[in-house]
């Protein structure tokens, strides 16, 4: 996945319930993104953080959590307040000044 | 606010053509300009990039164009092939680890 991994690759969520979503790098970049998309549509910004311990809200954070206690790593949690979750989910990262390495993406979708 | 406007939004040209897409963006910070390129069911790549100090690059059959004044960019693929066929999408970064995406092409190349 050219330095960046998501897991798992398919997800399947139950009405009411938490799921994580994994995303680790090994390209020592400092920032890490996660982006939401819908089928046909363009990316949109759930979280982002540009170091550890910290991150900031995107376009559409409500229903979503992170957090960034390691540099390798940005998990993204969907909580059961995001009502439409199925979604394509797109983890990336880069160094400032520099294009994006995005990883290979998880498909959520709600059973 | 902040916005890039992509255009056009669907683009079907015939295999060995030329393809043009183009973006507007609205920050004057903006210094870096990356596209990305996204296959079906596939994490966007980039694809290339431009810089403000430069007005033209080019990577074999792909090249990228940037007007500063105008604050026009664009994607440029020549003797397009049947696995050109994708969705692209342009972004604007005006500094620091912020990213602006365009909402995406799609471009069909027909055999």
């Amino acid at each position: 996945d050219g330095g960046i991994t998501q897991s798992p690759k398919y997800l399947f969520r139950k009405e009411g319930q938490n799921v994580t979503l994994s995303c680790e790098q090994n390209l020592n970049h400092d920032a890490m993104y996660w982006y939401r998309q819908d089928p046909g549509q363009g990316l949109r910004l759930i979280y982002y953080s540009q170091i550890v311990n910290d991150f900031q809200k995107g376009d559409i954070a409500e229903g979503y959590s992170v957090s960034r206690e390691k540099k390798e790593s940005f998990p993204l949690t969907v909580t059961s307040a995001q009502k439409n979750p199925t979604a394509f989910y797109l983890c990336a990262s880069r160094d400032q000044g520099y294009g994006y390495t995005f990883g290979s993406g998880t498909r959520l979708t709600v059973v | 606010g902040e916005n890039v406007e992509q255009h056009p939004s669907t683009l079907s040209v015939q295999e060995g053509d030329s393809a043009v897409i183009k973006c507007t963006y609205s920050d004057s910070a903006s210094n870096y300009f990356p596209w990305y390129k996204q296959e079906l069911g596939k994490r966007p790549q980039l694809i290339i990039d431009i810089r403000s100090n430069v007005g033209e690059k080019k990577d074999q059959r792909i090249a990228v164009t940037l007007n500063k004044t105008a604050k026009h960019f664009s994607l440029h693929i020549t003797e397009t092939q049947p696995e050109d066929s994708a969705v692209y999408f342009c972004a604007a970064a005006p500094g620091g680890f912020k990213t602006i995406f365009g909402a995406g092409t799609r471009l069909f190349v027909k055999a």
